[in-house]
């Protein structure tokens, strides 16, 4: 069974840049039917979509973010990393990485990862 | 900026039967928003339930269904459990030139 782990710091400061990585276990990323995304929640309020990422290393980012995000993969540590670049203390929340289906394509296994709590805080 | 409405929150009697529902700023949803359904859980991460509009996981109770009603996507409940009680999340592809994905702003729901 497909696992996801999130890894990386759990304290940033206003204006560095968020870094963190997904390990995939139980499956391969490469040749995989399915978008490995980034989603995030802050505390309190409901998720927001950041970005996909397809093995191929095609990227989707959500508009409002775009300028600050960059997803990448490395098929072969079947790994994927988010960087979020000059975060503040709106960019606080709990950090998923998931898989998420990848449009009229079957097959789809939905995992998401336990979350880690990222703070924005200097 | 799109935006995706579900009901802030909903009460049903245990063993009844309760829908959920989102809808799109863009206009009626369609199978090809691919809607997906999340159950939340305080302090957990979401549980995907429903994927591609109707198509249950494995682990997805058969009490959960998803569907099109009016223009928007739905989920329902049919014999709800006390542990059903949870925020549920939808989620939209939007198509086109810039593929994006929006969630719900959320439906507690209330198992009372």
């Amino acid at each position: 069974q497909l696992q996801l782990q999130e890894s990386g710091p759990g304290l940033v400061k206003p204006s560095e840049t968020l870094s963190l990585t997904c390990t995939v276990s139980g499956g391969s990323i490469y040749g995989s039917y399915d978008y490995w995304g980034w989603i995030r929640q802050p505390p309190g309020k409901g998720p927001e979509w950041i970005g996909n990422v397809y093995y191929t290393g095609s990227t989707y980012y959500n508009p409002s973010l775009k300028s600050r995000v960059a997803i990448s993969v490395d098929t072969s540590k079947d790994q994927f990393s988010l960087k979020l670049s000059s975060v503040t203390a709106a960019d606080t929340a709990v950090y998923y990485c998931a898989t998420l289906e990848r449009p009229g394509v079957s097959g789809y296994t939905a995992s998401w990862g336990q979350g880690t709590l990222v703070t924005v805080s200097s | 900026q799109t935006v995706v409405t579900q009901e802030p929150s909903l009460t049903v009697s245990p063993g009844g039967t309760v829908t959920l529902t989102c809808a799109s700023s863009t206009g009626a949803v369609t199978k090809s928003y691919y809607p997906n359904w999340f159950q939340q859980k305080p302090g957990q991460a979401p549980r995907a339930l429903i994927y591609s509009t109707i198509n249950k996981h494995s682990w997805t109770p058969a009490r959960f269904s998803g569907s099109l009603l009016g223009g928007k996507a739905a989920l329902t409940v049919s014999g709800v459990q006390p542990e059903d009680e949870a925020e549920y999340y939808c989620l939209f592809y939007f198509g086109g030139a810039q593929p994006s994905w929006v969630f719900g702003g959320g439906t507690k729901l209330t198992v009372l």
